[in-house]
């Protein structure tokens, strides 16, 4: 079945310090897979930070970027510069294209930064 | 700004015994979901509703059962709860062949089975 494996948590960094967050996927049920990446904040429900549906193309929201890499799977979550309201769970995910009925969520990086 | 209301927060209960958790969105979405979050912390998918029609249902034991009285809830019952189904369970909505990308999460309801 499809899977996302991600970076295990919790990651910590200090405030302006740059951030990674490895994602893989492998999507062995949908051709094009859409892949995302999803935020929760402290006391918030689940929310899309970025979408990208095309390979080698790159998303960005909220000075974070990832981008769509078919060859190696990836889908990686990186930010320069990071602040203390950074500080949530990430989830990689991938899904249909046009659909959301097949979402498969990695298991999730809970990234503390620290003033 | 929360638009998918779910309740409750926690529910904590016995083997055997049957729950139901309620979700209920404002945001004039057709479709809804239901996903559960495991000890992993993995989502996975377990019902899809489009309208008050079931289009989704993954492979989930019988004892969970949807319900839906119109397209603004999604409500989950479970028959007898045992151990495994101790999870985070997360409602979901979208507007159906929109342009609208993305999924709109409640915060979760937690189900502990003792």
């Amino acid at each position: 079945g499809d899977s996302v494996t991600q970076t295990e948590g919790p990651v910590t960094v200090s405030e302006s310090e740059s951030l990674i967050i490895n994602c893989t996927y492998s999507a062995t049920s949908i051709a094009y897979p859409n892949l995302f990446w999803y935020v929760r904040y402290p006391g918030e429900g689940l929310q899309l930070l970025l979408k990208v549906i095309t390979a080698g193309q790159k998303g960005s929201s909220r000075g974070f970027e990832a981008t769509y890499n078919k060859e190696t799977t990836s889908f990686h979550l990186q930010k320069a510069s990071v602040q203390e309201s950074d500080s949530a769970v990430y989830y990689c995910a991938l899904g249909e294209a046009g659909s959301f009925n097949k979402l498969t969520f990695g298991a999730g990086t809970r990234l503390a930064v620290c003033p | 700004e929360t638009a998918v209301f779910q309740t409750p927060n926690y529910h904590v209960t016995q083997v055997g015994n049957e729950v139901s958790f309620n979700c209920k969105q404002t945001l004039g979405h057709d479709t809804m979901y239901w996903y559960k979050q495991d000890s992993k912390k993995l989502l996975k998918i377990m019902f899809s509703y489009n309208n008050k029609q079931l289009i989704v249902n993954e492979t989930v034991p019988r004892r969970f059962s949807p319900q839906s009285s119109d397209k603004a809830h999604l409500n989950l019952r479970i028959k007898s709860v045992e151990p495994e189904d101790s999870a985070v369970y997360l409602c979901a909505s979208r507007d159906w062949g929109a342009s609208a990308e993305t999924l709109y999460f409640g915060s979760g309801t937690r189900l502990t089975v003792l």
